[in-house]
């Protein structure tokens, strides 16, 4: 079964430090979400991503963020300075259609010393 | 103020018995509610999305409600076993009008415990 990928599975880096993360969506899918879940906390939204461009933003993704569909498969999240509040899993989210079935990645947790 | 919330406290059944969840909402206008399961340290995995204008969906052991005027969903998992042991997650897909985007908006969670 199709799934979604993400790399690295851990990431740990220096304050002001800058950071990649990448996920391959499902091949057919169209739409492409990042998350991020802070231990113990709710699974939040950060962007979606589609044809292309940013549908939607939350308020938690700043000018320090920023997202990327360099090649047609490779979906990326960079942090371009850490704070230590960025310590946390990001998940990458891809969906066929809008509102059908988002699949998640396993995740990548980012530990920001 | 918009809120989700789901039971706050673990739930603890035995094995064989019927786990049910609770999701309530304020102050939002979900086109679609899914539930999630999440196991420690991994990604949401889907499990049922119910419509707006559905009452009930099943599959399987699962069977989900949707009370767009209680603004509340259940979720039951029947005949429960020691491996539905994980965290369950409610998720809100809101309508935007024109602006339809797929954002999720996630609960909390209730972890629930399956002891054989």
């Amino acid at each position: 079964e199709p799934e979604v990928t993400q790399t690295p599975s851990h990431q740990v880096t220096q304050m002001g430090q800058e950071v990649i993360l990448r996920c391959v969506p499902i091949s057919n899918h169209l739409y492409f979400y990042w998350y991020r879940q802070i231990l113990g906390q709710k699974v939040e939204f950060l962007v979606s991503f589609y044809n292309n461009e940013i549908s939607e933003k939350s308020e938690i993704f700043d000018d320090q963020f920023s997202v990327e569909r360099p090649d047609g498969s490779n979906f990326t999240l960079k942090i371009r300075s850490t704070k230590l509040e960025d310590s946390a899993m990001y998940f990458c989210a891809s969906s066929e259609h809008l509102r059908k079935t988002q699949y998640f990645g396993p995740g990548t947790r980012l530990l920001v010393l | 103020s918009q809120k989700i919330e789901q039971n706050s406290e673990a739930l603890n059944i035995q094995e064989g018995k019927t786990a049910t969840l609770t999701c309530n909402y304020t102050n939002y206008s979900p086109a679609y509610l899914q539930w999630y399961r999440q196991d420690p340290g991994r990604g949401p995995v889907f499990l049922l999305l119910i419509r707006e204008n559905e009452k009930e969906k099943r599959k399987e052991r699962l069977k989900v409600t949707f009370d767009t005027t209680l603004k509340q969903s259940l979720f039951h998992i029947t005949a429960s076993q020691p491996a539905d042991s994980a965290t369950y997650l409610c998720a809100l897909d809101l309508r935007h009008g024109s602006s339809n985007t797929g954002k999720l908006i996630f609960g909390q969670g209730t972890t629930l415990q399956v002891k054989p």
